[in-house]
């Protein structure tokens, strides 16, 4: 276990198909974010699980993007019927409950929407 | 919720020279405030972080001050080399209640030879 690790970490996609993301974190981490990020600008909430428990989801964050951690340990990010505008790199981050919020971010995964 | 906007967006220093890039935040209720550096084409990593709690931390060549009272904090990088250049994201969050970090939108800072 070296790290956050997300796969793919490119997906080329035509408008309309759905895409699914996933992130293993770091295995004693419980926490786990997603963000999206696009060119120039910082990472955007997106939303946030501790263990399987989902707390938080961005009212950015129209319907078509789902977010789950079934067993507490990885977690997937489906984008359903996907738009131009999704285009970004989605970056998945882990912590630990103790001590500082800190997180390990993965290498991220690309989306790119034709 | 919490907002956090940062200043300025792209940042030019002599190499040696101190850099230092201002943020500011919405939610009183936050209490811990990371900044992390992204190099060309990296994943964020933290550099420092500070909680309300303190006024300033120093880490080496990199300090935080804090001032809660006006709710911005900023970012100060002394004697700057080349390997300093990149994106600074600061952020914010509050911690014990509430575990979402919201990032601000980025400074790149650049090293002039």
């Amino acid at each position: 276990d070296t790290g956050v690790s997300q796969n793919p970490r490119h997906k080329i996609t035509k408008r309309g198909q759905n895409v699914t993301f996933r992130c293993d974190p770091i295995s004693e981490h419980n926490r786990l974010y997603w963000y999206r990020q696009t060119l120039g600008q910082g990472p955007e909430f997106l939303t946030y699980f501790q263990n399987e428990a989902q707390l938080e989801k961005s009212r950015l964050l129209s319907d078509r993007f789902s977010a789950e951690r079934p067993k507490g340990s990885f977690s997937t990010l489906e984008i359903q019927r996907t738009e131009q505008g999704d285009s970004a790199m989605y970056l998945c981050a882990s912590s630990s409950r103790t001590g500082a919020n800190v997180l390990t971010f993965g290498a991220g995964s690309r989306l790119t929407v034709l | 919720g919490e907002n956090v906007e940062q200043h300025p967006s792209t940042l030019s220093v002599q190499e040696g020279d101190s850099a230092v890039i201002k943020c500011t935040y919405s939610d009183s209720a936050s209490n811990y405030f990371p900044w992390y550096k992204q190099e060309l084409g990296k994943r964020p990593q933290l550099i420092i972080d500070i909680r309300s709690n303190v006024g300033e931390k120093k880490d080496q060549r990199i300090a935080v001050t804090l001032n809660k009272t006006a709710k911005h904090f900023s970012l100060h990088i002394t004697e700057t080399q080349p390997e300093d250049s990149a994106v600074y994201f600061c952020a914010a969050s509050h911690g014990n209640r509430d575990d979402k970090i919201i990032f601000g939108k980025g400074t790149r800072l650049h090293i002039l030879p």
